[in-house]
């Protein structure tokens, strides 16, 4: 079965550099949500949408900002990068069609490893 | 605001034997799901185990049970006959059900098998 998919997998940037994060959902899936983990920490949300409008938001930064698309992928654009946003970068989505394996619950994905450097 | 808590940051178990994860939340609503995900070191994020708060009935999967008590707001898991592949950081978490809101995830508890 079809599951999120992220890329890239791993990223290494400089401070004050920038850097998209993509994040493709499983077929059919409306629902995109974004997570940070912390070295050591929970996920934590950062935001969410559904059908290309964001529907919650978290503690997330001024300095990124997020989209959904026609297709339902989503991007996480992060700028002025920080040595503090170094992180695991999770995508989850979720489908609300009754006959939709799994509906109503989360996938995630493998997760973006950003290093900030 | 919803808050998970898991009191036990580690904990070690023989192989072979069973070992109970202890997670407690607060919530005002009603109507929620709990959950617990595997964090194995390739660091993906597992869903293990999820139980709806309007379902008296302990979910269970293989090996790994719950213990959900809704009063007391416990959500406890049981993992039977410990294998060398169950070593991981476990998450607690809720999501309310009214919303597709998202999941709130408790700090971790770090389970070592011991061979």
């Amino acid at each position: 079965a079809a599951g999120v998919i992220q890329s890239p997998r791993h990223l290494i940037k400089e401070k004050r550099e920038t850097a998209t994060l993509k994040c493709y959902p499983i077929p059919r899936h409306d629902t995109v949500y974004w997570y940070q983990q912390g070295p050591g920490q929970d996920p934590q949300f950062l935001i969410s949408f559904y059908e290309k409008m964001q529907s919650d938001k978290g503690s997330i930064p001024d300095r990124f900002s997020a989209q959904q698309f026609s297709d339902y992928h989503s991007e996480l654009n992060m700028s002025s990068l920080e040595l503090g946003d170094s992180a695991l970068y999770f995508c989850a989505s979720l489908g609300r069609g009754e006959k939709l394996p799994g509906h109503n619950e989360q996938f995630f994905g493998p997760g973006t490893r950003l290093t900030v450097l | 605001a919803q808050t998970v808590t898991q009191s036990q940051p580690e904990m070690s178990v023989q192989e072979a034997e069973t070992v109970t994860l202890s997670c407690t939340y607060d919530t005002s609503e009603s109507d929620y799901y709990l959950f617990w995900y595997k964090q194995p070191p390739s660091r993906q994020m597992i869903l293990v185990i999820r139980q709806e708060a309007y379902k008296q009935q302990n979910a269970t999967e293989n090996r790994f049970s719950v213990n959900f008590q809704k009063a007391a707001k416990s959500f406890s898991l049981k993992i039977s006959d410990s294998q060398l592949g169950d070593a991981a950081m476990y998450f607690c978490a809720y999501r309310s059900a009214y919303r597709d809101d998202k999941i709130i995830f408790g700090k971790g508890t770090r389970l070592h098998i011991l061979p």
